[in-house]
């Protein structure tokens, strides 16, 4: 069965460290992956979108790898602070008509 | 802009009864969703029109239906509430082909006594 995983467990790192999330797949093969935050009581966020031919996406303090050889992709944010504190969801190209399948998301808490 | 907006906030329900999510869009999008979200499930794709007067099945679509009002607006009905159908609803849009990114609206929080 098709299938996205991310780390169901909470991540919490201190402030000014470097946080990494993890997005799995199996049996797609998407043209795209994209990183959404979500608040709670709100509706996800757009924050990055990486194809299946760029390795990397950088935007200020993000960074998206995408292995489409282990089925990977990773987000990183680094020099994190307090208010990046949220549940972070991958989201996959399923099929036409700009359909995605998300993950159930990482919950990331930065202390102080 | 407004965005997505999404009436009502919050609903309570008995089994059985009907009731319309409203969506609606000012970004002149071609395409819209309706998503829900359980813990545990993440968001999954109930209905979705790829343009304005077409509808098509996401993942979960039994006991929904939808209607592609005009280019701006995307309703879900529930024609029997279920306990099941318990959850958080939120309506997406996005531009035509080779615009991926997806808005999102700030959700109805529905819950089915």
């Amino acid at each position: 069965s098709q299938k996205i995983e991310q780390n169901s467990e909470a991540l919490n790192i201190q402030e000014g460290k470097t946080a990494t999330l993890t997005c799995n797949y199996t049996n797609y093969s998407p043209a795209y992956l994209q990183w959404y935050r979500q608040d709670p009581g709100r509706g996800p966020v757009f924050l990055l979108l990486i194809r299946e031919n760029e390795k990397e996406k950088r935007k200020e303090r993000l960074k998206v790898t995408f292995d489409t050889t282990l089925k990977q992709s990773l987000f990183h944010i680094t020099a994190s602070q307090p208010a990046d504190s949220a549940t972070y969801l991958c989201a996959l190209d399923t099929g036409g008509g700009n359909k995605l399948t998300f993950g159930t998301g990482t919950q990331l808490k930065v202390e102080l | 802009n407004a965005g997505v907006t999404q009436t009502p906030k919050f609903q309570v329900l008995k089994t059985g009864q009907s009731m319309t999510l409203q969506c609606a869009q000012d970004m002149n999008h071609n395409s819209m969703y309706w998503y829900r979200q359980d813990p545990g499930m993440g968001l999954r794709l109930i209905y979705y029109s790829a343009s304005e007067g077409t509808t098509d099945k996401g993942e979960v679509p039994n006991g929904y239906n939808v209607s592609r009002l005009n280019k701006r607006e995307f309703s879900l009905r529930l024609e029997s509430a279920a306990p099941s159908q318990t959850s958080v609803y939120f309506c997406a849009s996005s531009e035509a082909q080779g615009q991926e990114t997806q808005y999102f609206g700030p959700g109805t929080r529905l819950l089915v006594l």
